[in-house]
């Protein structure tokens, strides 16, 4: 089953903050974020665990709400070098080896 | 540590040819992964294979696409008779298990045009 996430697009100032979400209907074991610009390959940011937690890395970090089976990636203090496609993917666990993402959220970071 | 490689970069095949994408996974990774990617869209997935084994293909099309992981080489990943349809980035990713807090990763991608 395919996150559902939100927004489709944003677009930023430098310095700004942006908040980016994924709900699932189903149970998950694990949320995996990732980053890709244009043209490139998606490049890994962070995974977050059931449990509910909550991960920084830099001015990004994530959190995972077990209870709502939701996750939002948190972008603080926005850098051109931000921009890129972000994509979530969402690990089910059980049977189900591998990762199911999201449709993507085009983060556009201006001057 | 060399990451995960894949060849080639482009791929131009003309209508009814065959498409060879090859990936060879990061060192001590036994775990293969296969997403598909339209332009401007998501990653789909397609095929995961362990060595010599496919674990899940749900996400294959079920005529002409296959795909391999053998004992020596890289993972395969095989497109017969190209249809226009077909052209897109396929990107393959490796992992250590998933479900011991291990992530994906990718590959640069083989860009597939049909003509």
């Amino acid at each position: 089953q395919q996150p559902v996430q939100s927004p489709q697009a944003v677009i930023l100032r430098e310095g700004e903050d942006a908040v980016i979400n994924c709900s699932s209907s189903k149970a998950l074991y694990s949320v995996h974020w990732y980053r890709q610009k244009h043209g490139e390959a998606p490049v890994f940011l962070m995974i977050l665990l059931k449990g509910g937690e909550q991960k920084g890395h830099e001015k990004i970090s994530a959190s995972f709400n077990e209870k709502k089976q939701q996750s939002s990636l948190y972008l603080t203090a926005s850098q051109l070098s931000y921009s890129g496609t972000y994509f979530c993917g969402f690990h089910y666990g059980g049977s189900q080896g591998n990762l199911i993402f999201g449709k993507g959220t085009k983060l556009s970071v201006k001057p | 540590n060399a990451g995960v490689m894949q060849n080639p970069r482009h791929l131009v095949r003309r209508r009814g040819q065959e498409a060879r994408l090859r990936c060879s996974p990061m060192k001590g990774h036994s775990h293969v992964y296969w997403y598909r990617q339209l332009p401007e869209e998501g990653l789909k997935f397609m095929v995961y294979l362990q060595k010599e084994n496919i674990i899940d293909e749900s996400g294959m099309p079920k005529e002409r696409f296959s795909a391999e992981f053998p004992k020596e080489g890289p993972s395969i990943l095989r497109i017969q008779q190209v249809v226009r349809g077909d052209s897109a980035a396929y990107f393959c990713a490796s992992s250590l298990r998933l479900d011991r807090g291990y992530g994906y990763t990718f590959g640069s991608g083989t860009r597939l045009t049909v003509v």
